[in-house]
């Protein structure tokens, strides 16, 4: 049963516009969110990452809005360009106690394309 | 700097074939893992290595095998290959154990006939 969800396999968005990627998680244990991206042939790379005590991270064009008690969170990238096409993959921590003690959660990923 | 390697990039085996991917990190991390990316799938943890001298098994740890060779190197074998198999294989690390920013190497295509 998957634990971190991406309903939407893909998003195509306008250069200059906003591109919002959305992921629902069910385990309430998640201390750490973050969101990695993915070029074709690459590996995934890490993006940004909000801890579960903040609502909000901003690095840049990329903001991370965390929402615990609909365990929800949300990637913005203001504004979108050709280049952050790709893959992006929302992923959360297990907290530090229990069975998912440290590990990573990933969720199936959303293609982003943005189109000039 | 390298980051993280990986050896092959592609590898076709037939079924009950057996081989070994190949993973190296040059950071100096402490902890190294090993994923798989089905299609349509995000990833999945297979085995990890928490310090050098350590494994220990994830979410998908049937069929495989790995090794901590030392602190650089985590190798992921596969005894008796089979198409249920067929995937893209990542390698990882990160600074220690639990740390949320992990660095992927480039993965490597197999494929099961």
């Amino acid at each position: 049963d998957q634990q971190v969800k991406q309903n939407s396999p893909s998003l195509s968005v306008q250069e200059g516009r906003i591109s919002i990627l959305n992921c629902d998680y069910t385990n309430s244990m998640f201390d750490y969110f973050l969101w990695y991206k993915k070029y074709p042939a690459e590996g995934p790379t890490f993006l940004i990452s909000i801890s579960s005590i903040k609502d909000k991270n901003e690095d840049g064009r990329f903001t991370v809005f965390l929402n615990k008690s609909a365990k929800h969170l949300s990637l913005h990238i203001v504004p979108s360009q050709p280049g952050d096409s790709a893959v992006y993959f929302c992923a959360a921590r297990g907290g530090l106690r229990g069975s998912t003690l440290g590990r990573l959660y990933f969720g199936r990923g959303t293609q982003l394309t943005v189109w000039p | 700097n390298a980051g993280v390697t990986q050896t092959p990039k592609f590898q076709v085996l037939k079924t009950g074939q057996s081989m070994t991917l190949q993973c190296a990190q040059d950071m100096n991390h402490n902890s190294m893992y090993w994923y798989r990316q089905d299609p349509g799938m995000g990833l999945r943890l297979i085995y990890y290595s928490a310090s050098e001298g350590t494994t220990d098994k994830g979410e998908v740890p049937n069929g495989y095998n790995v090794s901590r060779l030392n602190k650089r190197e985590f190798s992921l074998r596969l005894e008796s290959a089979a198409p249920s198999q067929t995937s893209v294989y990542f390698c990882a690390s990160s600074e220690v154990w639990g740390a949320p920013e992990q660095f992927f190497g480039p993965g490597t295509r197999l494929t099961v006939l």
